[in-house]
């Protein structure tokens, strides 16, 4: 089956402006996490959703905001960017989300902010 | 709160040598941990947890309560092992896992 799909793969935004990040999770998943990868703060958690209700944040301001739609998809957005939030978004989908189930990672989306 | 740590940002090894990938973990809780592996261009794919206790990829990792430790081992390293490795905790209720900063592993001949 078709593993997790992020899109756009890459986006280079100007400060100020906003931004829209896509994931579609396997087929079947409901659990859906994003996570922002920069080299100097590697892996950091932003939130996770699960049948379109947010079940946990990570420590990021509240211009990081996301939502899940019925069919799980997810979508996660950045409001007055700033160079810091350059970095990769990697999007990770699990059945349930649960400590037993396995994590599926996309392959992220590289947001350059300029 | 809970934090991992993985001291090592680069370890280079020659091919057929024994690997060891440091991970130590903070957590109050009862810990659910976690190898990531990245290989080049491929995305983030997890490499085995402590809760199954098997070996992938000849890999395995025991979890030390007592040392608050997840050391990956291989008893003899292969080119194709080379990537970037991800010691990672599951904490909370729903899929938040924290991850350590990663060290790159380079097999070489």
């Amino acid at each position: 089956k078709a593993g997790v799909t992020q899109t756009p793969r890459y986006l280079i935004k100007t400060r100020g402006q906003q931004v829209t990040l896509s994931c579609s999770p396997i087929s079947g998943h409901r659990s859906v996490s994003w996570y922002q990868q920069t080299p100097g703060q590697g892996l950091q958690f932003l939130f996770e959703y699960f049948s379109e209700t947010q079940r946990n944040k990570g420590n990021f301001p509240g211009r990081f905001s996301g939502r899940q739609f019925s069919n799980s998809r997810s979508e996660m957005n950045v409001s007055t960017l700033e160079l810091g939030d350059s970095a990769l978004y990697l999007c990770a989908s699990s059945s349930s989300g649960d400590r037993d189930t396995e994590a599926f990672f996309g392959q992220g989306t590289r947001l350059t902010v300029v | 709160a809970q934090r991992v740590t993985q001291p090592e940002k680069l370890l280079s090894v020659f091919k057929g040598a024994p690997v060891e990938l440091k991970c130590n973990y903070s957590y109050s809780g009862s810990p659910e941990l976690f190898w990531y592996v990245q290989y080049s261009r491929q995305r983030l794919q997890l490499l085995l947890r402590h809760i199954s206790r098997e070996s992938i990829k000849g890999f395995t990792a025991d979890l030390n309560k007592g040392e608050t430790s997840f050391h990956l081992k291989k008893p003899f390293a292969q080119e194709e092992d080379s990537a970037m490795y991800y010691c990672a905790l599951f904490t909370g209720t729903a899929s938040k896992l924290t991850f350590g900063t990663g060290t790159r592993l380079q097999v070489t001949l």
